[in-house]
């Protein structure tokens, strides 16, 4: 059974920082490209960053472009998201999910909250 | 990117067929098949439920499909149970090569 279970949430001040963790299970990690997605309370889903199978090309959404930083460790089954300078808009659930085919993804975790106030 | 237009809320009985939309552009759904429909019961993880406009994954049943036509992208739900009350979101693959979400419907089942 596939699980994504994310982690590294929490309240953080405009400005700050957090690491996301996802912890992958039930599938060939390193063989699939892995996003984050979030979503803003009463808004839809948005793709924020994705990277390929083995770590290497990444691609982020304009507006987090420079202050977040998607990685991997296949060795682990793991994805991270790095955020800096947080701001009041990144306030949302985010998700890891995992890439079916051409960013339609066919699993996806609980969300992990991020809060961002003062 | 502008997000996928679709309805706020959507509501049928027992045992009725209905349809949610997701109306893009020549930019996303107008140009790529790679349009997916996705269920979310609120705190559970989203779950995908058509891919590629009409494809189901294993596992969803086959009350679920999904079509398109020009620019806007469908998904039928035959056979309405209560179990399918659920939000839905659609998305679509874009000509700047990041996917687009829609802002969702509410799917209530009376």
């Amino acid at each position: 059974e596939v699980q994504l279970v994310e982690s590294g949430g929490g309240l953080v001040q405009p400005g700050g920082s957090l690491r996301l963790s996802c912890a992958a299970s039930g599938f060939t990690f390193r063989n699939y490209w892995m996003s984050w997605v979030r979503q803003a309370p009463r808004k839809g889903p948005e793709l924020v960053a994705l990277i390929n199978s083995d770590g290497g090309p990444t691609y982020y959404l304009d507006s987090v472009r420079g202050r977040f930083t998607i990685s991997r460790d296949n060795a682990q089954s793991s994805l991270f998201l790095e955020m800096n300078s947080l701001g009041a808009e990144d306030t949302a659930v985010y998700y890891c999910a995992k890439d079916l085919t051409w960013q339609q993804f066919d699993f996806w975790g609980r969300g992990t909250l991020v809060t961002v106030s003062s | 990117q502008s997000a996928l237009t679709q309805p706020a809320s959507v509501s049928g009985s027992p045992g009725q067929s209905i349809t949610l939309s997701c109306t893009g552009t020549s930019s996303d759904i107008g140009t790529y098949n790679y349009v997916s429909w996705y269920q979310h019961h609120p705190g559970k993880a989203p779950k995908l439920m058509i891919y590629d406009v009409s494809n189901r994954p294993s596992g969803i049943s086959y009350r679920f499909s999904g079509s398109k036509s020009g620019n806007t992208a469908s998904l039928t739900i035959s056979g309405l149970q209560a179990e399918d009350e659920a939000d839905y979101y659609c998305s679509s693959f874009t000509t700047s090569a990041f996917v687009v979400f829609g802002g969702g419907t509410k799917l209530t089942v009376l």
